[in-house]
């Protein structure tokens, strides 16, 4: 997994809480995506950023949920006032470029949310 | 919708035969195609992947085959051992989007010792 960090790796929340998941891509990247996956289910696409720019967020709910990539320190997924389908594993992944520029992306362990 | 699937959810083979996973894509502007490896409860884990300019690439007893006419992608692994058990996902990057990856839903694959 090419040194994508992520944590925590679990973290549980009652509904109407927040969750805050961080990530921290291989060194040198400056490409950050984040994908959810629900149980049994493929990686669905959510945001992509680069240093404090969000580039996409197409695949992100508009209520609840931010991301953000500052100059400085890890890749920030926000979820606010969480409810119970939000539970899912949360994946970071990073490239130095654009996958069209011949490189491929690295993903994290993940963050575990389970909302009770 | 998704445009990736996978024909079979479920695989189980021997130790020491080989595992064919396949994958059907319903995107004629996909280019760019990854196999991934996920162990329960750990992250996707590149395995090997392959440019829509090539039919076949391989690397540690992995081969990925790509038959753009049907759109049909591939990933064998040779000599299955115990410790290839995991879900495998075949992941697709739609040309335009140069970051974008849609992922099917996965196949478990199980190795009988």
């Amino acid at each position: 997994n090419a040194g994508v960090m992520q944590n925590p790796r679990h973290l549980v929340r009652r509904r109407g809480q927040e969750a805050r998941l961080r990530c921290s891509p291989v060194k040198g990247h400056s490409h950050v995506y984040w994908y959810r996956q629900l149980p049994e289910e493929g990686l669905k696409f959510m945001v992509y950023l680069q240093k404090e720019n969000i580039i996409d967020e197409s695949g992100m709910p508009k209520e609840r949920f931010s991301a953000e990539f500052p100059k400085e320190g890890p890749s920030i997924l926000r979820i606010q006032q969480v409810v119970r389908g939000d539970s899912a594993a949360y994946f970071c992944a990073s490239s130095p470029s654009p996958i069209s520029s011949g490189n491929t992306i690295y993903f994290g362990e993940g963050s575990w949310l389970t909302v009770v | 919708g998704e445009s990736v699937g996978l024909h079979l959810p479920t695989l189980s083979v021997q130790e020491g035969d080989n595992s064919i996973i396949n994958c059907a894509y319903s995107n004629s502007a996909s280019d760019y195609f990854i196999w991934y490896k996920q162990e329960s409860g750990k992250g996707p884990q590149f395995i090997i992947d392959i440019r829509s300019n090539m039919d076949k690439r391989q690397g540690q007893r992995v081969t990925v085959l790509l038959n753009k006419t049907v759109k049909h992608l591939s990933l064998q692994i040779a000599a299955t051992q115990p410790g290839d058990s995991a879900v495998y996902f075949c992941a697709e990057n739609v040309g335009g989007s140069n970051y974008k990856l849609t992922f099917g839903k996965g196949t478990l694959l199980t190795v009988n010792p």
